[in-house]
């Protein structure tokens, strides 16, 4: 059973554009919510998290957004360069239990 | 800085020959994982030790064994590998409900 689904599946923006990940969840004991960008050949680097008591985080050009109530949150990145050009994964947990992943979306900033 | 090493990056060995990949970390982190990763696909844990308690995920073939002789290295071990097992297999640390940090990962080929 997936427990946190994560849409699209693959994504294009043009550079300057809004790049937009939703991921949705089940499991209403998840308290952290991470995002994590991962590079060809590479390990996921942490790249932002929420956790629930606020309902959106901003880092540069990164944003999380949270809805508690629908089980929802969005990574949004602003003036998209071809250097975000990455695959995405969202995921979630709460307490002592490990990572849940999303499916990972894979982003390509058009130059 | 370095926080989460693997070696080695790249590892080729036979069908059937056991290799055993390395973790090291310098966060001083309580928590270590192993993940398994395939192409466009999310990391998939394999174990995780909390200090040395070892926790194996229910799906984790018996293949694949794990030794965490102190706080600070991890080894995964793979007694049998099968075509099957070629991936990219990622350490992470962490402590108990707190950031999870990646390593480079180990790229396995299975000849």
């Amino acid at each position: 059973q997936q427990q946190v689904k994560q849409s699209p599946q693959s994504l294009i923006v043009q550079k300057g554009g809004i790049s937009i990940i939703n991921c949705a969840y089940e499991n209403t004991a998840f308290d952290y919510f991470p995002w994590y960008q991962q590079f060809p050949g590479k390990g996921p680097a942490l790249l932002i998290a929420i956790r629930p008591d606020v309902s959106e985080k901003k880092e540069g050009r990164f944003t999380i957004s949270f809805n508690k109530s629908a089980k929802q949150f969005s990574l949004h990145i602003m003036d998209s360069q071809p250097g975000d050009s990455a695959t995405y994964f969202c995921a979630a947990n709460s307490g002592y239990s490990t990572l849940t992943f999303g499916k990972g979306t894979m982003l390509l900033v058009s130059p | 800085d370095a926080m989460v090493i693997q070696n080695p990056r790249y590892q080729v060995t036979q069908f059937g020959k056991p290799v055993t990949l390395s973790c090291s970390q310098t966060l001083n982190h309580n928590v270590m994982y192993w993940y398994q990763q395939k192409s466009s696909q999310a990391p998939k844990l394999l174990f995780h030790y909390y200090d040395k308690d070892f926790n194996n995920e229910a799906d984790t073939p018996d293949n694949f064994q794990s030794r965490r002789p102190n706080t600070s290295f991890c080894f995964l071990d793979i007694r049998s590998p099968g075509l099957g097992d070629a991936a990219m297999y990622l350490c992470a640390t962490s402590r108990v409900g707190q950031e999870v940090y990646f390593g480079p990962g180990t790229r396995l080929t299975v000849t």
